[in-house]
């Protein structure tokens, strides 16, 4: 089955630098790449996808990169925010899978 | 759109007692649901897979005669967990994905129960 792995699990930066996570995986089928942000005690919410057909996304301050050949895809936030300060969990799964797997999740601290 | 409705948000119960938790798709009609549990601080773990009008799929170490879930409708699913001990004490997350359209893998969450069993 796949198996997703995040890095780094913690994660720090003053407001206004940009924010970088990373994440592996090891089903090469999988082929949709889902990130959430989860608030405390909240549900997670969809920030961005990225499916294989694509190498980058972005919208606004966030992108999403992939690379299929090292089977790896990166979060990207720029000028962060003190409310960018969440959770951040990838996840990836194959098209119509019910099979979808998380990150371990990556805990952002936006510091003003 | 797409907005995922979970109730309770918060139960405590009595060690032994059974606890049902509801989750619905408020405008869309999802075929598949899946039911997550995330321990303080950790990611989310699936549970099982529900999809409508058949039995669940559970993942493996899941027991199904636990961790009940019937999906009666398209925008309905329901967890029971069964005779509830301290160690089910967690966060249980529901999700629904959306059926047909352009997007079809997209997930997308219930707000969540938080289960104390005392």
């Amino acid at each position: 089955g796949e198996n997703v792995e995040q890095h780094p699990s913690t994660l720090s930066v003053q407001e206004g630098d940009s924010a970088v996570i990373k994440c592996t995986y090891s089903d090469s089928a999988s082929n949709y790449f889902p990130w959430y942000k989860q608030e405390l005690g909240k549900r997670p919410q969809l920030i961005i996808d990225i499916r294989s057909n694509v190498g980058e996304k972005k919208d606004q301050r966030i992108a999403v990169t992939l690379n299929k050949t090292a089977k790896h895809f990166s979060l990207h936030i720029t000028e962060t925010q003190p409310e960018d300060s969440a959770v951040y969990f990838c996840a990836a799964t194959t098209y119509n899978n019910n099979d979808m797997r998380f990150g371990a999740g990556t805990r952002l601290t936006v510091k003003p | 759109g797409a907005v995922v409705s979970q109730h309770p948000s918060r139960v405590i119960c009595k060690s032994g007692t059974s606890v049902k938790i509801e989750c619905r798709s408020l405008d869309f009609q999802a075929t598949t649901m899946f039911w997550y549990r995330q321990f303080p601080k950790q990611s989310l773990m699936l549970m099982a897979t529900s999809n409508e009008g058949s039995k669940a799929t559970y993942e493996q170490g899941v027991e199904k005669d636990k961790f009940l879930i019937n999906h009666a409708s398209l925008t309905l699913s329901t967890l029971t967990v069964t005779s509830a001990h301290p160690e089910d004490s967690s966060f249980y997350i529901c999700s629904a994905r959306l059926a047909g359209g352009p997007v079809v893998d997209t997930q997308y969450f219930g707000p969540g129960t938080r289960l104390t069993v005392l």
